[in-house]
């Protein structure tokens, strides 16, 4: 079966401290991945995607990710982070060959201490 | 924008009672879906919808069951609440290559 793993349950650092969320997935073959975040008290929202062409996805809010084929990762990452980045990350990926089934990882909460 | 809109945002149900979570998309949209979400365990595909009457199982549909008749609603049954089925429900639906639009989520509690 597909997974979906988030190495870190919960992130603790600075404003301005680098961020890097780490995201592996467990199957070869074509993917769509995925960023969300969920804000305290909101909905998820959709951070970055990744279908096909530059590896290295540029997305809202100073986010990127890259998406290393030979290790089935795409990682977060923020250069600089603020207090308002305080939130839930999930990483999802789509197995084309399993059409539209969309699975998360477990999450990883970051707290952005100010 | 896209508007997914679940019935209820808490709940509160007995253990053994047949539950329905109503869930309304805007953009004639063919995917939906269900997802649970729990602490540690991020969102967890309960069944999934590509078409009117067509459904797929998820990774954890047991003690669940769905229903999609017309192609804007995707109703989520459980048919006898237990206490292990409290959680966060999650809708939302996505056209193809396209992001997920999620719902405002129910809370449930299963008492």
């Amino acid at each position: 079966a597909q997974s979906v793993s988030q190495h870190n349950h919960h992130v603790i650092l600075s404003e301005a401290a680098s961020l890097e969320l780490g995201c592996n997935y467990s199957y070869g073959g074509t993917v769509n991945l995925f960023w969300y975040v969920q804000y305290p008290g909101q909905h998820l929202q959709l951070l970055l995607k990744y279908f096909s062409g530059d590896p290295l996805v540029k997305g809202i809010k100073g986010f990127e990710a890259e998406f290393i084929k030979s290790k089935f990762s795409f990682n977060l990452r923020k250069p600089s982070v603020q207090w308002s980045d305080t939130a839930e990350y999930f990483c999802a990926v789509i197995l084309k060959a399993a059409g539209n089934k969309l699975t998360f990882g477990g999450g990883t909460r970051v707290l952005v201490k100010p | 924008d896209v508007k997914v809109t679940q019935s209820s945002r808490y709940l509160v149900k007995r253990t053994g009672e047949k539950v329905f979570l109503e869930c309304v998309q805007d953009m004639d949209h063919e995917n939906m879906f269900w997802y649970r979400q729990d602490p540690g365990l991020g969102l967890r595909l309960i069944y999934f919808s590509y078409d009117v009457k067509m459904k797929e199982k998820g990774d954890i549909p047991e003690g669940y069951s769905v229903s999609r008749e017309k192609k804007e609603r995707f109703s989520l049954i459980l048919e006898s609440a237990s206490t292990n089925q409290t959680s966060m429900y999650l809708c939302a639906s996505r056209e193809q290559n396209e992001k997920l639009f999620f719902g405002s989520g129910t809370q449930l509690s299963v008492l």
